[in-house]
């Protein structure tokens, strides 16, 4: 079974700062994918950010990068140069290779980015 | 990128009724997709797996009599709420596979009266 851990209810950071929000994973599964989505208010999903497990590099997309510490089972998401518009629900995701390809969600952050 | 529709966005219908819900992939063929439930200030739940042409795969915990899913096409799926109540109010979220991005749908909110 997979599991995603995400230990931060709430994140408040001032706009322009970078913040890095938390997230480990379980698996048993040799090969996944780690996925994080955004969701403002709207509820509209996201995509943000994708990183493989055999990926050799960290995975970048403009202010997104995605710490990923294999060994220590954790994907960080680090966002820079936050904006007004940062601020929603963030989901950190997992899918297996192999088998099944759905989906497993942590339960979120809420990040706030403060004028 | 790829986009997902879903139809209606908002729906309120009274307890007892039913409510289908649709969720097409416009510009690419998707064999799975997968749909969501998400209440207020939580994570979303995988409710069931879409498989065109076969019946879908229920997480646990799922009443598939009243969650009824139809995969009757490989651009659409839908999702029928049987019976609803109030409990089942909710935002319903659908998702397709291309390669290996999940693209989500803008979700449906259910109001049961």
């Amino acid at each position: 079974a997979q599991k995603i851990t995400q230990t931060q209810p709430g994140m408040f950071v001032q706009e322009k700062e970078a913040v890095t929000l938390d997230c480990t994973y379980d698996t048993s599964d040799p090969s996944y994918g780690l996925f994080w989505y955004k969701q403002p208010s709207s509820g509209e999903m996201i995509f943000l950010i994708y990183q493989g497990s055999y990926d050799q590099q960290n995975a970048t997309e403009g202010r997104y990068s995605l710490n990923f510490q294999k060994a220590r089972k954790s994907a960080n998401l680090v966002i820079s140069a936050s904006q007004l518009g940062d601020s929603a629900m963030y989901f950190c995701a997992m899918r297996g290779w192999g088998g099944s390809e759905k989906l497993v969600f942590g339960k979120g952050t809420k990040l706030t980015v403060n004028p | 990128g790829a986009v997902v529709s879903q139809h209606p966005s908002r729906v309120i219908c009274k307890s007892g009724t039913s409510v289908k819900i649709e969720c097409r992939s416009l510009d690419f063929q998707a064999t799975t997709m997968f749909w969501y439930r998400q209440f207020p200030k939580q994570s979303l739940m995988l409710m069931a797996t879409s498989n065109e042409g076969s019946k879908a795969t229920y997480e646990q915990g799922v009443e598939k009599d009243k969650f009824l899913i139809n995969h009757a096409s490989l651009t659409l799926s839908t999702l029928t709420v049987t019976s609803a109540h109030p409990e089942d109010s909710s935002f319903y979220i659908c998702s397709a596979i291309q390669s290996y991005e999940q693209y989500f749908g803008p979700g449906t909110r259910l109001t049961v009266t």
